[in-house]
């Protein structure tokens, strides 16, 4: 069964602070993506990779192909990195197959 | 602003009527997707298009949900004899194969 898997559901953390979001997915694919949700807003795309590491900013993802496993880190945390981010991935036909989310927030 | 354009944003609409969503993807992306939210979860796929053609169908998109995408460019989502279950976020994305997903600001449907 094709499957993304992240944790934690929920991130409450205190501004500056460095934050770890996990992404584990069941087969192989050809490239993850990771992307933001603000409340009731759209999605934006932070990511796609499909090795390596890749840095934007004060985001950085990396990803680990043989353990089928990514990660996004935020460091120097601020209220505004407050939003849900989801990793996807496009099992078989590019079709992305969505995590559940995790849940940030950011306290002053 | 993504590139990808929905509307209408928000549709209240009853229960029993139908409703239409439009996409305007990234001029040059081939693939269009459409996706539904609901409150606390993921995006769930219903359909996607390569150009004009549509290529895969979710059982979630059940036979009152039907889209097109005539020319290959916008794509349109219609919803027949809603239903409360039906009330989400519709979502749009497109992407050239093999690249970055865009996604549209989504069409909130309430159907009351």
């Amino acid at each position: 069964k094709n499957e993304v898997e992240q944790s934690p559901q929920n991130l409450t953390a205190q501004e500056g602070e460095f934050i770890t979001i996990n992404c584990s997915y069941s087969v192989g694919i050809s490239a993850l993506h990771w992307l933001q949700q603000h409340p009731g807003g759209g999605i934006v795309s932070l990511f796609m990779l499909s090795s390596g590491k890749k840095k934007h900013g004060r985001l950085i993802a990396t990803i680990n192909i043989q353990e089928k496993h990514s990660s996004l880190h935020i460091t120097a945390s601020h209220p505004r990195d407050s939003a849900v981010y989801i990793c996807a991935a496009p099992f078989g036909n590019e079709k992305l197959t969505f995590g559940t989310g995790t849940r940030l927030t950011i306290i002053p | 602003d993504t590139g990808v354009s929905q509307n209408p944003r928000h549709k209240i609409t009853k229960r029993g009527q139908n409703v239409t969503f439009r996409c305007d993807p990234i001029s040059e992306h081939n693939r269009l997707y459409w996706y539904r939210q609901t409150l606390g979860q993921g995006p769930e796929f219903l359909t996607y298009f390569q150009n004009e053609a549509q290529l895969e169908k979710s059982r979630l998109l059940s036979d009152r949900f039907s889209a097109e995408r005539p020319k290959g460019s916008f794509s349109t989502l219609e919803i027949q004899r809603t239903e409360q279950g039906d009330s989400a976020m519709y979502l749009c994305a497109s992407s050239r194969v093999e690249n970055t997903i865009y996604f549209g600001e989504g069409s909130w449907l309430t159907v009351v």
